[in-house]
């Protein structure tokens, strides 16, 4: 079975300060990892993924994320925060050839402040 | 491209009653998935589809609730009758058998009075 557990479910940066935010994952075999963004009263957008072949991923608004099998970690960071990353931002993996069916952390409240 | 439609996007209604909601998924994509999202219970995945056929439905909470999808443009989530604690935003989205990852829809705002 898989599982992903995102520490902190409230992160609270200043604008332009770093972004990380934390996501761990257990999976039986080789995961494909997600990070997706919601902001207020919206669906859930898709930031960037891990497939397979080269471990730091670039997603969009600057953010990336590192996959580290040996930590199975997949944090998502960002050089200098802004005000409109306020959101939320799930973790998530899924086995391929699974139907794409996702398991998702229970999420991380980004807060910019100035 | 168009991505995940739902309507309505916002549903009110009064207990008892019957809810339908709809999803047109990103055309291609053969697999379709409903989700709830309330602010005690997070992102729970009720059912999904794979080629129009439902492949795990355990999350459906109660025989209250039931999906189709008669075809691989179009499906629906019924809840009969309906609830307040179903008040909740749900969520589809799609995915193609080619590729990882989920479309989100938009979301409906179902509110049960």
């Amino acid at each position: 079975a898989q599982s992903v557990t995102q520490l902190g479910s409230h992160v609270s940066v200043s604008e332009g300060a770093l972004v990380l935010l934390r996501c761990n994952y257990s999976s039986s075999v080789p995961p494909y990892l997600f990070w997706y963004v919601q902001y207020p009263n919206q669906g859930l957008q898709l930031l960037l993924k891990y497939t397979t072949g080269a471990t730091l991923v670039k997603g969009i608004n600057g953010f990336e994320a590192e996959f580290k099998k040996s930590e199975t970690s997949f944090h998502l960071t960002k050089p200098s925060a802004h005000m409109s990353d306020a959101a939320e931002y799930f973790c998530a993996v899924s086995e391929w050839g699974g139907g794409n069916k996702l398991t998702f952390g229970t999420g991380t409240q980004l807060k910019v402040e100035l | 491209d168009a991505g995940v439609i739902q309507s309505p996007r916002h549903e009110v209604t009064e207990m008892g009653q019957e809810v339908t909601l709809r999803c047109k998924p990103i055309s291609g994509h053969n697999s379709l998935f409903w989700y709830r999202q309330t602010m005690m219970r997070g992102l729970e995945l009720l059912i999904y589809f794979n080629n129009n056929v439902p492949i795990d439905d355990s999350g459906m909470p109660e025989d209250r609730f039931s999906a189709k999808m008669p075809n691989a443009s179009f499906s629906t989530l019924k809840i009969q009758p309906s609830e307040p604690r179903d008040s909740a935003v749900y969520f589809c989205a799609s995915s193609s058998g080619t590729a990882p990852g989920q479309f989100f829809g938009p979301g409906t705002r179902l509110t049960v009075l």
